[in-house]
């Protein structure tokens, strides 16, 4: 079982939709990041977190430690939001979930 | 927030030849991570780089196939040796932040071995 559980594997959704990405993790950790990578290949650190929750743009991000569970969501969601949402926690290394393959359509 | 760039972006490699990754910071870091993503997968760490000294590779990845140089502390190369089409992946570099646990990663280098 990987230690690092995203759901759902892959999303579509129409544009303006509010979208809700899980991530869920078996590790104690000490943060909890949340990735962007692009059908190019790039990574950008949308978000890291160690209790609680953060908001940046139409991003929010919480987690709750003791559940061990965090959710990404995107509100007003837009075709350019379309990427892969990598969930990574820190636990003496980084470790990855999958990912989450979202699709928003115009 | 630290800016990293590599080169080449993506390349198209034949089997049994080698390439030679590099990963540019534009501010010192002490510690340079390579990762791994083949297609569909999640992110694998390769090897950290600390500069001064040998890199320490993870479970299941060696220096004859991975070797790396980390020569400052601003620049690091991953060189994917005697490639086969099992090495086809996005190789992505990492640095740590100045925060605590906070990481960078790179845009990444696609490699296609035919």
């Amino acid at each position: 079982k990987n230690e690092v559980e995203q759901s759902p594997q892959n999303l579509t959704a129409q544009e303006g939709e509010f979208i809700t990405i899980n991530c869920s993790y078996s590790v104690g950790i000490s943060a909890l990041h949340w990735l962007q990578q692009h059908p190019g290949g790039g990574i950008v650190s949308l978000f890291m977190l160690s209790s609680g929750k953060k908001k940046h743009g139409r991003l929010i991000a919480t987690i709750n430690i003791q559940e061990k569970h965090s959710s990404l969501h995107i509100t007003a969601s837009h075709p350019r939001d379309s990427a892969v949402y990598i969930c990574a926690v820190w636990d003496n290394d980084m470790r990855f979930g999958a990912g989450t393959r979202l699709t928003v359509k115009p | 927030s630290a800016v990293i760039s590599q080169k080449p972006s993506r390349d198209i490699c034949q089997r049994g030849t080698s390439l030679t990754i590099q990963c540019q910071v534009d501010s010192q870091v002490t510690m340079m991570f390579w990762y791994r993503q083949q297609p569909g997968q999640s992110l694998t760490l390769i090897a950290t780089a600390n500069q001064g000294s040998e890199a320490t590779y993870e479970s299941g990845f060696v220096i004859d196939k991975f070797p790396i140089s980390r020569p400052n502390l601003t620049f690091s190369t991953l060189t994917v040796s005697n490639m086969s089409p099992e090495d086809s992946s996005i190789y992505l570099c990492s640095v740590e932040g100045t925060g605590v646990h906070e990481q960078y990663f790179g845009p990444g280098t696609r490699l296609t071995v035919t």
